[in-house]
């Protein structure tokens, strides 16, 4: 079985650029999750997207945007970098016999993005 | 907004001794999760607890509910120096999908 991937590890970026970090989920989940997560915070909740479609979504602006694929995997789009937006960005897959699932989710490693 | 409190936000122990977290959360839920997290890297899920349950247990892990104080507790027994990281607690956030996180414990295992 293998986990959730994320890609890539790190990246650095200035102000007004744009950046696309993508994750694979676990084999068999159909759920994908994006959170943010800045020092010493918890996780914030993105958005979430359950076979192929936006399944709800945080307190974040549009210019954050997602994807998700046949095969389930992911995008996360991120357009006029901000600092603030500098975090660690994590996926989260699970599976969901049903749209709203809150079940257990399954976490990758994480993107750094440093935004100077 | 976040829903999960934890108590404490930094907790130090020796090698050996047992490590009580808190959580607190405001609205009714059907679960509640425990994650940890090493050293800024992904979380990991630890224990999922249901709302008609009191009581979990894994491994060394022990996992309470409290639905009518909207509490729960998570006691890691013998620590290890390898218990070292951050825990979170997580409840779903209504008919989102989402999972919404506390601002999470610090556990320092001292050995």
């Amino acid at each position: 079985e293998t986990g959730v991937t994320q890609s890539p590890t790190h990246l650095i970026k200035t102000r007004g650029q744009q950046v696309t970090l993508r994750c694979s989920s676990q084999s068999g989940h159909n759920t994908v999750s994006w959170y943010q997560q800045a020092l010493g915070q918890g996780p914030q909740f993105i958005f979430q997207y359950y076979r192929e479609e936006e399944n709800g979504r945080g307190n974040f602006p549009p210019r954050f945007s997602g994807l998700q694929f046949p095969n389930y995997s992911s995008e996360l789009n991120v357009n006029a970098l901000e600092l603030d937006d500098s975090a660690l960005y994590l996926c989260a897959s699970s599976w969901g016999g049903q749209r709203y699932s809150s079940e257990t989710q399954y976490f990758g490693p994480g993107t750094r993005l440093l935004v100077l | 907004s976040q829903q999960g409190e934890e108590d404490p936000q930094a907790l130090s122990i020796q090698e050996g001794e047992n490590a009580t977290m808190n959580c607190s959360y405001k609205t009714s839920i059907n679960n509640l999760q425990w994650y940890r997290q090493n050293s800024g890297r992904g979380l990991v899920h630890l224990i999922l607890i249901r709302s008609n349950e009191r009581e979990k247990h894994s491994g060394r892990l022990r996992v309470t509910l409290d639905t009518s104080k909207k509490s729960s507790s998570l006691l890691i027994t013998a620590s290890r120096a390898a218990d070292t990281a951050s825990y979170f607690c997580a409840t779903p956030g209504g008919n989102t999908g989402k999972l919404i996180f506390g601002q999470g414990t610090t556990l320092q295992v001292k050995p």
